[in-house]
């Protein structure tokens, strides 16, 4: 079945260091990709996506880029803040079986951001 | 303003005691679903829904129930609850589910004492 693999955290950063969470998936077919974010206490929110191979999704600062050839999805930003500081699913939304068109999530990186 | 909307936010209650946790959604969505977030394994899903009366198993659907008998809502039922049901559920709704993004809740936090 489908699964995602996202980098281990915790990641602490300072304010304005570049930001890399990896990630990357297994599906049959081709199958959309998600990045959300989880700020304390609420719920997830789409930080960006992308439906096609090459395609670069870009929110907030935030990139990445559905590469094919390696199955990943990496999440990169230039400079981050500590309104950042959030915990970062990559998910993926394909064929699961029958009409379920079901988002598979990775385990989740918490990002803290330190002044 | 576009959202799904679940309740209660947070309930502790006992072993046994049926609960039901509603979810609304306010966008006119076909595809409805539940998660629950655990510690360690991310969000899996529990149940959903593709439309009007057509629900299916998720990933672990065992000990919950759901029904879809209208568009904008869609109820995870906990018939008898334990204590290994005690986590964080998400619903989310989005337009047909193929391949788009999914717009959740804020969450529910349940505790099965």
């Amino acid at each position: 079945g489908d699964s995602v693999t996202q980098m281990e955290g915790p990641v602490t950063l300072s304010e304005e260091a570049f930001l890399t969470i990896n990630c990357t998936y297994t599906a049959t077919g081709y199958p959309s990709l998600f990045w959300y974010v989880q700020y304390p206490g609420e719920g997830l929110q789409l930080l960006l996506k992308a439906t096609k191979a090459d395609d670069k999704g870009s929110n907030k600062g935030f990139e990445a880029t559905y590469r094919k050839e390696t199955t990943s999805f990496h999440l990169e930003k230039g400079s981050v803040q500590v309104s950042d500081s959030a915990v970062y699913f990559c998910a993926l939304s394909g064929w699961s079986g029958g009409s379920n068109y079901k988002l598979t999530f990775g385990k989740g990186t918490l990002l803290t951001v330190n002044p | 303003e576009a959202q799904v909307t679940q309740n209660p936010r947070y309930l502790i209650t006992v072993t046994g005691k049926k609960l039901t946790v509603t979810c609304s959604q306010n966008m006119n969505h076909e595809y409805m679903s539940w998660y629950r977030q655990d510690p360690g394994l991310g969000l899996r899903q529990i149940y959903y829904s593709m439309n009007v009366e057509v629900t299916d198993k998720g990933d672990v659907p065992e000990g919950y129930k759901v029904s879809r008998k209208e568009k904008r809502n869609f109820p995870l039922i906990l018939e008898s609850p334990s204590p290994n049901q005690t986590s964080l559920y998400f619903c989310a709704s989005s337009l047909s589910g193929r391949f788009q993004p999914q717009h959740f809740g804020d969450g529910t936090r349940l505790s099965i004492l």
